[in-house]
């Protein structure tokens, strides 16, 4: 298995632009979440989904933000518009119930 | 409400002293806890489950029920362990996971 598989690695865009981050999780897997990480916050659950339905979206920050999983294989966060302070790392994780997460080796995102 | 409590932000110790990254958790129920490492630059990597009992590394960590503690240790730290190190608690069969904000451990030659 890949592995969970994030696309871009590296996302560098200019503000007020559309950011769209992908993520790909492990076959079989039903959960999975959105993280971002800053030095300031450290690592900050923004949603997750079970079985392709958001549970949680408490943690997304704003409007500006949104996130979708069309289906089991296929995720997206979409940052519109993007501003500097959405730098960021933003993680990709999947799971089942009682295996433990296993983690994408995430976007870095640039907004100058 | 804080499920996973890390009080320590940074940690440095020298190489060759013992090692122990603290966490408590605060979960109702039967909670499974884990403990995620960071190197630098890279993803989340797991290290260790309290259900598996083992040793990864050198590390272990054992839960502590009465305490709520589910610390990290290692009685010989080694410049290869420094990372971040990320405690975490699932719940509800699973599909809920709360991480702490984490300790960055550095290992002084």
């Amino acid at each position: 298995d890949a592995g969970v598989i994030q696309s871009p690695r590296h996302e560098v865009t200019e503000m007020g632009q559309e950011v769209t981050l992908r993520c790909k999780p492990i076959s079989g897997h039903n959960s999975l979440f959105w993280y971002r990480q800053t030095m300031m916050r450290g690592l900050e659950l923004l949603i997750y989904f079970n079985n392709n339905v958001p549970i949680d979206d408490s943690g997304m920050p704003e409007d500006r933000f949104s996130a979708k999983m069309p289906n089991a294989s296929f995720s997206t966060l979409k940052i519109q518009p993007s501003e500097p302070r959405d730098s960021a790392v933003y993680f990709c994780a999947s799971g089942t119930g009682g295996s433990p997460l296993h983690f994408g080796n995430g976007t870095r995102l640039t907004v100058t | 409400a804080q499920r996973v409590t890390q009080p320590e932000k940074l940690l440095s110790v020298f190489k060759g002293a013992p090692v122990e990254l603290k966490c408590n958790y605060s979960y109702s129920g039967s909670p499974e806890l884990f403990w995620y490492v960071q190197y630098s630059r890279q993803r989340l990597q797991l290290l260790l489950r309290h259900i598996s009992r083992e040793s990864i590394k050198g590390f272990t960590a054992d839960l502590n029920k009465g305490e709520t503690s589910f610390h990290l240790k290692k009685p010989f730290a080694q410049e290869e362990d420094s990372a971040m190190y990320y405690c975490a608690l699932s719940g509800q069969g699973g599909n809920q996971f709360y991480f702490g904000t984490g300790t960055s451990l550095t290992v002084i030659p």
